[in-house]
């Protein structure tokens, strides 16, 4: 079965410009989270959905960073504009059954550099 | 709020040695454990978990215990090998009422594994 599909892994683009990362769940999970990783702040919980609905947008960072689900299999991860400290790598993840109890599955991540 | 405090390391062993990576949380109600491990350029991977007190959970050759008594899930494994060498994290589940929940994680352990 394909694990959770993010895109692109790698993006590299100047300050100012819009950045969209995009993530696939595993079918038939139904719980979505974002999380940014950085050396000084390791790994955050961004925001995170159950059946589409966002539930907790308490780690986004600021008004530039917004996140959806226009289906139940695909998510996106808008930044804009950019800044440079918004560098990081950004994993989604997907769990089943929308308990607090199931794992959840990681992307390989988007690694961003803003310049 | 929700804390998971983990050795940061880096922490070098020998080959066979026996590994212990401490870690301790700070959370209300009954919060599901989990130990994560990132392999270089990819994301997090389920290693084991365990949901309830004196749980144990287990794999390859892995095993952390919940003890709610100490707020603890230590990390242990009685013969390391090289290819197990990676960046442990240990996390929790919190108990908001039966909803899927984010992870919080600790900061990492970086374990080296030396032939």
């Amino acid at each position: 079965d394909a694990g959770v599909i993010q895109s692109p892994r790698h993006e590299v683009t100047e300050m100012g410009q819009e950045v969209t990362l995009r993530c696939k769940l595993i079918s038939g999970h139904n719980s979505l989270f974002w999380y940014r990783q950085t050396m000084m702040r390791g790994l955050e919980l961004l925001i995170y959905f159950n059946n589409n609905v966002p539930i907790d947008d308490s780690g986004m960072p600021e008004d530039r960073f917004s996140a959806k689900m226009p289906n139940a299999s695909f998510s996106t991860l808008k930044i804009q504009p950019s800044e440079p400290r918004d560098s990081a790598v950004y994993f989604c993840a997907s769990s089943f059954g929308g308990l607090s109890n199931q794992p959840q599955h990681f992307g390989d991540g988007t690694r961003l550099s803003i310049l | 709020g929700d804390s998971v405090t983990q050795m940061e390391g880096p922490v070098t062993l020998s080959e066979e040695a026996f590994l212990t990576i401490n870690c301790t949380y700070t959370a209300t109600g009954y919060p599901s454990l989990f130990w994560y491990v990132q392999y270089p350029g990819e994301g997090l991977q389920l290693l084991l978990k365990a949901t309830k007190a004196d749980d144990k959970g287990s794999n390859k050759g892995f095993e952390a215990t919940y003890r709610k008594e100490t707020t603890s899930f230590h990390l242990e494994k009685g013969s390391v090998q090289v290819s197990d060498s990676a960046v442990y994290f240990c996390a929790l589940s919190g108990d908001s009422g039966g909803g899927a929940d984010g992870l919080t994680f600790g900061k990492g352990t970086h374990l080296i594994i030396q032939p």
